[in-house]
């Protein structure tokens, strides 16, 4: 079957500027990740959402970032008034979650790189 | 922090010579994964060890875990060119909830 996909791939922007990024989970996973990843580093986690309980927002970096789940399936990552040090490879990662976050496989997306410049 | 600490950051190679990594963190875990990656896209799952295994293998891939000393080892027997890629230690933390990134180590692995 289909993997997680992302979209757009690369995204350039002008500082300032709203973007929104967009994953599409395996269909039947319920749990669904955001993480940023900076050239050449690990990656940071930024949200979670399991099923219909209240995400775990406890990585987003500023409030300028939010994400929204609907229907338990696409998820899109919003990033306000896009600062330079935002550009950073975008990476959604979903799950047939067991239980808590941490204790399954996740199964990523290609990325979206974001360029603000 | 909770997180993998990896070692070594960065690690080349011939091809046909074996790559160990080794991983080391400070909490509890659940579970500890092991993640590859190539060109800074999209992560690839190998390998996933519980907290009451010592050992795990797939294909070339070998996975030692060791919780007294908190510390993980990824070895990949007779390296192939096609192996050059970052690879991650993930912690699984029944605490927190969340599965945890270390920094990597890039491999290179020459022809």
């Amino acid at each position: 079957g289909a993997g997680v996909s992302q979209s757009p791939s690369n995204k350039v922007t002008e500082k300032g500027k709203d973007v929104e990024l967009r994953c599409d989970p395996i269909s039947g996973h319920t749990a669904l990740y955001w993480y940023r990843q900076s050239l050449g580093q690990g990656l940071e986690f930024l949200i979670y959402f399991q099923g219909n309980s209240a995400p775990d927002k406890s990585g987003l970096p500023s409030d300028r970032f939010s994400a929204e789940r609907t229907g338990g399936s696409v998820s899109t990552l919003t990033i306000q008034r896009t600062q330079q040090e935002d550009s950073a490879v975008y990476l959604c990662a979903s799950s047939p979650q067991h239980g808590l976050a941490g204790l399954n496989e996740q199964f990523f997306g290609p990325g979206t790189r974001l360029t603000v410049l | 922090s909770q997180q993998g600490e990896e070692d070594p950051q960065a690690l080349s190679i011939q091809e046909g010579e074996n790559a160990t990594m080794n991983c080391s963190y400070k909490t509890s875990i659940n579970n500890l994964q092991w993640y590859r990656q190539n060109s800074g896209r999209g992560l690839v799952h190998l390998i996933l060890i519980r907290s009451n295994e010592r050992e795990k293998h797939s294909g070339r891939l070998r996975v030692t875990l060791d919780t007294s000393k908190k510390s993980s080892s990824l070895l990949i027997t007779a390296s192939r060119a096609a192996d050059t890629a970052s690879y991650f230690c993930a912690i699984g933390s029944s605490n927190t909830g969340k599965l945890i990134f270390g920094q990597g180590t890039t491999l290179q692995v020459k022809p």
